[in-house]
């Protein structure tokens, strides 16, 4: 299957900053893809679409200003959580679409201290 | 929106028994059917999917069936092993690929 690649893996950052955590298409372009958010023991919840070369589609309840999303290349998009609360504290995730299914990258754990 | 919906939340079979998972969808422009399962901390993995023009598909101990009409589709594992313990997500999506989760469903394969 297709190569998803997410980094950092795990990341603790201290109240009030902003942590960006990138997504990379590693054998195939993606023009699409999305970023997640998964609480533990619950299943993955939609936070934006996010697409090459114009701005991220959001879902309901996602703060667009707090979740920044840039998808400036055909491999590559980034999550920045800006001004990071404990509450942000959670495992994200994002996926692409890459020979005809969905591939998700390895997920990256935030603790915000 | 779509929403789907996944039963059981928890499964437990026995070593070598067969394990069921449903899942049913309420928007009929979804095509697109895939499975993950999910270990501890790790990404979802992709193990099997189906398209709408298919009614059902085989890989070796896994099968998904698709009933269009009932909006609903199925995982099956026969033969279980203790490495198949995991949560397993059904999802459903169409034309892009947004795909909308079930809940999950925790397996475990009781040696």
């Amino acid at each position: 299957g297709a190569v998803v690649s997410q980094h950092p893996s795990w990341v603790i950052c201290k109240s009030g900053t902003s942590v960006k955590i990138e997504c990379r298409s590693l054998d195939f372009q993606a023009t699409t893809m999305f970023w997640y958010r998964q609480f533990p023991k619950q299943s993955l919840m939609l936070m934006a679409t996010s697409n090459e070369g114009s701005k991220a589609t959001y879902e309901q309840g996602v703060e667009k200003d707090k979740f920044l999303i840039n998808h400036a290349s055909l491999t590559l998009s980034t999550l920045t959580v800006t001004s990071a609360h404990p509450e942000d504290s959670s495992f994200y995730i994002c996926s692409a679409r890459g020979q005809g299914a969905i591939y998700f990258g390895e997920g990256s754990w935030l603790t915000v201290v | 929106g779509e929403n789907v919906e996944q039963h059981p939340s928890t499964l437990s079979v026995q070593e070598g028994d067969s394990a069921v998972i449903k899942c049913t969808y309420s928007d009929s422009a979804s095509n697109y059917f895939p499975w993950y399962k999910q270990e501890l901390g790790k990404r979802p993995q992709l193990i099997i999917d189906i398209r709408s023009n298919v009614g059902e598909k085989k890989d070796q101990r896994i099968a998904v069936t698709l009933n269009k009409t009932a909006k609903h589709f199925s995982l099956h594992i026969t033969e279980t092993q203790p490495e198949d313990s995991a949560v397993y997500f059904c999802a459903a999506g169409a034309g892009s690929y947004q795909l909308t989760f079930g809940k999950g469903t925790k397996l475990s394969v009781i040696p």
